[in-house]
């Protein structure tokens, strides 16, 4: 079946550093989605990717979605305290109907 | 709006005791879903609905049951419970709107399995 994978597992930053995120499926998607989960909260979306190569920001968040479709990042700029979380990719692949999470990125930010 | 509701936020069963985690939305969502969050494993699908009266099962349905009487509501029932089922419970609803599925996730049932 389709599996969702993401590197690293965890990342410790200072804060100010820049932070990237990557998810790679082993299927095709047709779109991928990436979700924020604050420690001991729940995940909240954050955005969906549907066409191929395509980018969108969000202030300083900045997410891409590979030519191919298999592959994803998130990228944070100048991070802040308040980005600490860990961040998941979901990606539904053209012949699901539901989504299927990657393991996701703890992100810690050392002020 | 309350968004996604879930009770209890924790509970701790015995081995073979059954138990019913509730879930409920009032957005009026036609899709809604169980996950569960192991460490290091993401969520994973437990069971789903597309609406009132359809269910189906996920990645990983064995032990638990689900039924979908109202657009409203999606309870998760343990049917025996067994250590394995150890974990952190969500609950998400999610529509459609421009060909974007939003999922909002409730704030989780956190269960304990001796």
């Amino acid at each position: 079946g389709q599996q969702v994978m993401q590197i690293p597992q965890y990342q410790h930053v200072q804060e100010g550093e820049d932070f990237t995120t990557y998810c790679n499926s082993s299927t095709t998607l047709s779109n991928i989605q990436w979700y924020k989960q604050r420690p001991g909260g729940h995940p909240v979306f954050l955005i969906q990717l549907v066409k191929s190569g395509e980018v969108k920001k969000q202030k300083r968040l900045t997410f891409q979605f590979g030519e191919a479709k298999k592959n994803s990042s998130l990228h944070i700029t100048a991070t802040q305290t308040t980005d600490v979380g860990t961040y998941f990719c979901a990606g539904r692949d053209n012949y699901g109907q539901n989504f299927v999470f990657g393991p996701g990125t703890r992100l810690s930010v050392l002020p | 709006n309350a968004g996604v509701t879930q009770t209890p936020k924790f509970q701790v069963l015995k081995t073979g005791q059954s138990m019913t985690l509730q879930c409920a939305q009032d957005m009026n969502h036609e899709y809604m879903s169980w996950y569960r969050q192991d460490p290091g494993m993401g969520l994973r699908l437990i069971h789903y609905s597309v609406g009132a009266g359809i269910t189906d099962q996920g990645e990983v349905p064995n032990g638990y049951n689900v039924s979908r009487s109202t657009t409203e509501d999606f309870p998760l029932r343990l049917l025996s419970a067994a250590p394995s089922q150890t974990s952190v419970y969500f609950c998400a609803s999610s529509y459609m709107v421009g060909g974007i599925d939003t999922q909002y996730f409730g704030p989780g049932t956190r269960l304990t399995v001796l």
